[in-house]
């Protein structure tokens, strides 16, 4: 059973780079169609998707935050990283990693079918 | 971009009730829409992919239906565990992944 565990600080202070990572275990980061994701959710509101890669290297990232996200992958080690820069108030969220599966059928439709179980970052000034 | 619309933003029903969540797409997704079960604490939980595909282990009841720019989840006969809030979100675009603003199914 595959599973997915963020791990990160929960307290971030303003201005500086917000760091994460997602360890997976019960399954391989280096599958065709599976891209890795990071999705955020500010407390007590909707679902905001922050970007998605494949091992590959092919990397998409959401427009409004794209000038300060990176997601990087470590194979070896079957875990993917999310560097958030700038953090401001607005980043207080709960952060959440996922797998994003893609169908064979259309190759950019897919699902996220897995999720960790979220952690909550919050921004001080 | 594409945007996700939900409605309505609030529900309350009773045990037993057959209820309809509903999201528009700003453009056509053909059949390009996922559903997820979200309650307090907890990560979202893939209900349905690709519309009308229910995901292994979901009860029955859980149903999804359209195409194009209309679509609905229904619930046909709710359970105690089944209030929860429900986002959409549209797997069309191969740049973007957007989801709708959700939907809170409250007990009445």
């Amino acid at each position: 059973q595959l599973q997915l565990q963020e791990s990160g600080p929960g307290l971030v202070k303003s201005s500086e780079t917000l760091s994460l990572t997602c360890f997976i275990s019960g399954g391989s980061i280096r599958r065709s169609n599976y891209y890795w994701a990071w999705i955020r959710q500010p407390p007590g509101k909707g679902l905001e998707w922050i970007g998605s890669f494949h091992y590959s290297g092919n990397t998409y990232y959401n427009p409004s935050l794209k000038s300060r996200v990176t997601i990087s992958v470590d194979t070896a080690k079957e875990q993917f990283s999310l560097k958030l820069t700038s953090m401001t108030a607005a980043d207080t969220a709960i952060y959440y990693c996922a797998r994003e599966l893609h169908y064979n059928s259309a190759p950019t439709a897919h699902d996220f079918d897995y999720w960790g179980q979220g952690t909550l970052v919050t921004v001080s000034s | 971009d594409i945007q996700m619309t939900q409605s309505p933003s609030s529900l309350s029903a009773s045990v037993g009730d057959r209820v309809t969540i509903t999201c528009r797409a700003s453009q056509s997704i053909s059949h390009y829409l996922n559903w997820y079960q979200q309650k307090p604490g907890k990560a979202p939980k893939l209900l349905i992919y690709a519309a009308t595909s229910l995901q292994t282990g979901v009860p029955s009841r859980f149903s999804g239906s359209g195409s194009g720019t209309d679509f609905t989840l229904t619930v046909s006969s709710l359970q105690p565990e089944d209030f929860a809030t429900y986002y959409c979100q549209e797997s069309y675009s191969p740049l973007s992944r957007t989801f709708g603003q959700g939907t809170k199914l409250e007990m009445k």
